[in-house]
């Protein structure tokens, strides 16, 4: 099951905060995030492991809520290189099986 | 630098001739994905190696079929396009050391036309 992302756009002035949320029907094992420039492969922000970790990429950072099944990516006084659009991936179903979630479109503008 | 790399990054095919898109590596990893991105969504897994094993997903058509010849190279064979197969084809790998904390390694992807 693709895990559903919210929302599935948003734009930013630069400075202002943005925060994209993964859940996922299943149970999680790790989650993942990516983001991806148009016209260019996904490049790796983070991997989660655990219910409640957190983890931090410059001024990005992360949550994990295994309970919920959910995470959520927090982006603090955004730049213009953040735009792009942010893909969730989990690993829920069975041994090195990636699945992305429906993806959030980011604009940052001046 | 070790790196993903995928050839060509355009492929343009008639409608029903076989194309065959490469990807290579240089990280000396077990696993390696094919992902298949249409415009506007996310990529979507069509199938995986680990070494040798071959583990396909269950919508994948049997229109796609890959190959692993050794550990560096893997092919994503289309034997008949249809206009809806155009997209971006992203090759990607993992060491397969973790089933769940492993980073993907993507190269730059083969963007498909099909006329």
């Amino acid at each position: 099951q693709q895990p559903v992302q919210s929302p599935q756009a948003v734009i930013l002035r630069e400075g202002e905060d943005a925060v994209i949320n993964c859940s996922s029907s299943k149970a999680l094992y790790s989650v993942h995030w990516y983001r991806q420039k148009h016209g260019e492969a996904p490049v790796f922000l983070m991997i989660l492991l655990k219910g409640g970790e957190q983890k931090g990429h410059e001024k990005i950072s992360a949550s994990f809520n295994e309970k919920k099944q959910q995470s959520s990516l927090y982006l603090t006084a955004s730049q213009l290189s953040y735009s792009g659009t942010y893909f969730c991936g989990t690993v829920n179903t069975g041994f090195q099986k990636l699945v992305f979630g429906t993806g959030t479109r980011l604009l940052v503008s001046p | 630098d070790a790196m993903v790399i995928q050839n060509p990054r355009y492929q343009v095919t008639q409608f029903g001739k076989p194309v065959t898109l490469s990807c290579s590596q240089t990280l000396n990893h077990n696993v390696m994905y094919w992902y298949q991105q249409k415009s506007s969504q996310a990529p979507k897994l069509l199938f995986h190696y680990y070494d040798k094993d071959f583990n396909n997903e269950a919508d994948t058509p049997d229109n796609f079929q890959s190959r692993r010849p050794n550990t560096s190279f893997c092919f994503l064979d289309i034997r008949s396009p249809g206009l809806g197969d155009a997209a971006m084809y992203l090759c990607a790998t993992s060491t397969g050391t973790s089933s769940t904390n492993e980073k993907l390694f993507f190269g730059s992807g083969t963007q498909l036309s099909v006329l």
